[in-house]
């Protein structure tokens, strides 16, 4: 199976800038999970997606958003970007409710995104 | 609420031998599983080994085992025949059954040396 799959791999935005970014997980899972990892505040979880509804948010800034459509790929965008955005942006899949390992959560390669 | 904590920033094991890194963690939740994943300079998150609160048996995945001591929260990952390719930082993390959301702890700077 092909693993969780993230584009771009990396981005530069100038602040006020918004910017998506798009997962596509495992084949057959429909959990996926965002997280955001800097070298200050460590990794750091945004929100859950399954079966296109958002399950759980983290303590971010509603400027931060997601979506997830029908194949289980998942969208992250985020508006007015601040320079403190500036982070590697974790995917990860997970099989989803029912399912064996149903929480194991698989990670993607990341966005690296900088803001100028 | 969950917590994570690594209290090692570092360590360094030379090749062949065995090293253990630290874990301990806090949840009230009953249901909830532990973790232990590596990230290596390439920045790929990769799964090591999985532990469900539930079962007592501590997990293993050829090198890498746990020491999962549920009473004292405890669990600590131990790498047998150290390899060049271990060298990663290694993050402690939680999950309840009660949503997905993984707890990261700091995470731990493994080097190898040759």
């Amino acid at each position: 199976k092909a693993g969780v799959t993230q584009t771009p791999r990396y981005l530069i935005k100038t602040r006020g800038q918004q910017v998506t970014l798009s997962c596509s997980p495992i084949s057959g899972h429909r959990s996926v999970s965002w997280y955001q990892q800097t070298p200050g505040q460590g990794l750091q979880f945004l929100f859950e997606y399954f079966s296109e509804t958002q399950r759980n948010k983290g303590n971010f800034p509603g400027r931060f958003s997601g979506r997830q459509f029908s194949n289980s790929r998942s969208e992250m965008n985020v508006s007015t970007l601040e320079l403190g955005d500036s982070a590697l942006y974790l995917c990860a899949s997970s099989p989803g409710p029912g399912q064996l390992f149903a929480d194991t959560q698989y990670f993607g390669p990341g966005t690296r995104l900088t803001v100028l | 609420a969950q917590t994570v904590t690594q209290s090692q920033p570092e360590m360094s094991v030379q090749e062949a031998e065995t090293v253990t890194l630290s874990c301990t963690y806090d949840t009230s939740e009953s249901n909830y599983y532990l973790f232990w994943y590596k990230q290596p300079p390439s920045r790929q998150m990769i799964l090591v080994i999985r532990q469900e609160a539930y079962k007592q048996q501590n997990a293993t995945e050829n090198r890498f085992s746990v020491n999962f001591q549920k009473a004292a929260k405890s669990f600590s990952l131990k790498i047998s025949d150290s390899q060049l390719g271990d060298t990663a930082m290694y993050f402690c993390a939680s999950l309840t059954g009660a949503n997905s959301k993984l707890t990261f702890g700091k995470g731990i700077t493994l080097s190898v040396r040759p």
